[in-house]
């Protein structure tokens, strides 16, 4: 079975400042796919970044980007020029690339952004 | 907007009673999957349909089933409610068919109180 581990419950950042969250991952599989969800105070959940795991490449999507390491088992989300509107509930999660399977949660990491 | 719709978006009702969750995915995606977000369990998939079938099961209380209709909507029946299943329930979809359809979008969530 799959496990995702966010090991950083809470964190702060400054506005306009740069904060990187943690992320590692147990699996056996050699193909999957990564995703970083971020969850406001809506509660909505909203994509925030998918990197597939053959993908030597890391993704990037405007302020946010990963740092995928595969051998590590560890896929962090950096986010730049941080702005009020990002502080969310950010989980990290796992997909076994076999057809539409299920995501595996970590347990969040919830950021605040400090004006 | 995600384009998976949730009804409703709150409900209260009391412990043993019977309840019935809907969720439209976005036009097109086959995959349905039933999430719960607790405070204490986190986020926890129950139940996967594709196309009309089921295709995985989670950690789904045998109190609770769903089923996915020829329209492709989803209902999530949970009955002899107890208390510790006040939680969000989120929907999500996926797969439309072509490569690279597996992300999952959310629906906004029903938020379930039982007093």
């Amino acid at each position: 079975a799959q496990t995702v581990t966010q090991s950083q419950p809470e964190m702060s950042v400054q506005e306009a400042e740069t904060v990187t969250l943690s992320c590692t991952y147990d699996t056996s599989e050699n193909n999957y796919y990564l995703f970083w969800y971020k969850q406001p105070p809506s509660r909505q959940m909203i994509l925030v970044i998918r990197q597939e795991a053959y993908k030597q490449q890391n993704a990037t999507e405007n302020r946010f980007s990963v740092n995928f390491q595969k051998a590590a088992k560890s896929f962090s989300l950096k986010i730049s020029d941080s702005q009020l509107g990002d502080t969310a509930m950010y989980f990290c999660a796992f997909m076994k690339n076999s057809g539409n399977t299920p995501l595996v949660f970590g347990k969040g990491t919830r950021l605040s952004v400090i004006a | 907007d995600s384009g998976v719709t949730q009804t409703p978006k709150h409900l209260i009702t009391a412990t043993g009673q019977r309840v019935t969750l809907r969720c439209s995915p976005r036009s097109g995606d086959l995959s349905v999957y039933w999430y719960q977000q607790s405070l204490d369990q986190g986020l926890q998939f129950l139940i996967q349909y594709y196309n009309g079938e089921e295709r995985a099961k989670g950690n789904i209380l045998e109190r609770f089933s769903a089923q996915q209709f020829p329209d492709l909507h989803s209902e999530l029946n949970l009955s002899s409610l107890e208390l510790g299943d006040s939680a969000l329930y989120f929907c999500a979809s996926s797969g439309s068919g072509s490569w690279g359809t597996d992300t999952q979008y959310f629906g906004p969530g029903t938020r379930l109180s039982v007093l």
